[in-house]
Formats: structure tokens, C-alpha cells, sequence
């Protein structure tokens, strides 16, 4: 059953505190994407990866960080030097680039 | 900078009516097109993409795009309660790696 996995569903981080946001997929894409949602508003590229070992800045890389060494798994760190974490996180992939992307089911990460 | 820009409304419709979504970006160069159907609370579904000037059909959807005046739209017909949900527009810029959304128009389908 091919598609894409973010895990946790819900996440809660205490001030200061680092997480990791899990994404896998099985779909064989070779770019993943991570996106930020905040209430009534669109999505925000945090970062973005077309290859293996290779990613990019988004629109608001600061305070997160990325890796890419599996072609299947893109994790996101959220820092404690971002100062406002509290969002809904959304990991895609493409098969490549300009192509369409699919989504996780997200996470809605809250800072207590 | 570039932006893409949709009307938040919300758009009202009946059911069985047409339901008319619009979309205008800044970079000429933008080349993919797409629209996602996001449920409260979801993550967004992939219902189109198009990528030549024209119109593209998919069952009850169709968009369409004119690259020209720089908007895509996406048409509904025979609206349906369960089209009520937030539709993104996004587009990936000319030659880029990445998918630009709009802050997305939500409709809502009235019985």
C-alpha cells in the first residue's frame, strides 16, 4: 500500500525542547518537500530535497533543519530557535521536480 | 516576489450549481499548475494539474489556464455538499523545484 507516512499525528514540545517530525514514503519519489500551514492561512515551503544527501531552503528555513540519507525518509527538526512552532506540518513528495505532490495526513505540532 | 494570489471568500453555491475558483500568479515562467481540495483539519488532495494553455477535464472538475492573462481556474459542476472544503491553487515556477500555494478560496455548497 503505496504512499506517504508522517508520524506523530500530534506532537507536543515544551519550550526549548527540539523534535523530529517523521516522513516516509514508499512511492519511489525522488523529491520530498516540507511545508508549514497556520490557521487560515496557505502553505509555506520550509525545505525542500531532489535528491539523496541534497536539500534546499525553503521560504522559512530558520529554526528547522532536514536530512535526506534515504531516498524513502525526510525527517524535520523543529529547533528551539523557532520561536513560533506551534503549526500544522505537511511533508510531500514528487517524483521529480515539476510534477505534482502528494501529501501526508501531517502533524499538528503545539508548543505547552 | 513571486505570489499567488486566490480570493478567500467564502464561496457560496447550491447544490448542483457551478462553483467557479480563480487563481493569479506573478512569475511568467511558471510552466506546472495545480489544484488541492483540503478538508478542515486534512492535509491537502491533489484533484488537477494542467499544463498547456486551455482546458482539462476530469469528470465533474475542469480547469483551465491562460498563461497569457497568468490565472487558472477550476470549475466544479453539479455541485455537490461534499465539495464544500478550502481549494489551494499552486504553481511551480518557471525551471524551479518547488510549489508556490495560494492562501486557497474555501466554498461552500449549500443544500
Amino acid at each position: 500500500d503505496g504512499g506517504i507516512t508522517q508520524s506523530p499525528k500530534y506532537l507536543f514540545r515544551k519550550e526549548g525542547q527540539n523534535v523530529t517530525l517523521s516522513c516516509e514514503q514508499n512511492l519511489n519519489h525522488d523529491a520530498m518537500y516540507w511545508y508549514r500551514q497556520d490557521p487560515g492561512q496557505g502553505l509555506r515551503l520550509i525545505y525542500y530535497s531532489q535528491i539523496v544527501n541534497d536539500f534546499q531552503k525553503g521560504d522559512i528555513a530558520e529554526g528547522y533543519s532536514v536530512s535526506r540519507e534515504k531516498k524513502e525518509s525526510f525527517p524535520l527538526t523543529v529547533t528551539s530557535a523557532q520561536k513560533n512552532p506551534t503549526a500544522f506540518y505537511l511533508c510531500a513528495s514528487s517524483i521529480k521536480q515539476n510534477t505534482e505532490a502528494f501529501f501526508g495526513q501531517g502533524t499538528r505540532l503545539t508548543v505547552v | 516576489q513571486k505570489e499567488v494570489e486566490q480570493n478567500s471568500g467564502p464561496l457560496s453555491v447550491p447544490e448542483g450549481a457551478i462553483a467557479s475558483l480563480n487563481c493569479t500568479y506573478s512569475d511568467r515562467g511558471s510552466q506546472s499548475f495545480f489544484w488541492y481540495r483540503q478538508y478542515s483539519g486534512k492535509s491537502p488532495e491533489l484533484i488537477m494539474f494542467i499544463y498547456s494553455n486551455g482546458d482539462k477535464e476530469d469528470g465533474r472538475f475542469t480547469a483551465q489556464l491562460n498563461k497569457a492573462s497568468q490565472y487558472v481556474s477550476l470549475l466544479i459542476r453539479d455541485s455537490q455538499p461534499s465539495d464544500s472544503a478550502t481549494y489551494l491553487c499552486a504553481v511551480n515556477e518557471g525551471g524551479g523545484n518547488k510549489l508556490t500555494f495560494g492562501t486557497g478560496t474555501q466554498l461552500k455548497v449549500e443544500l
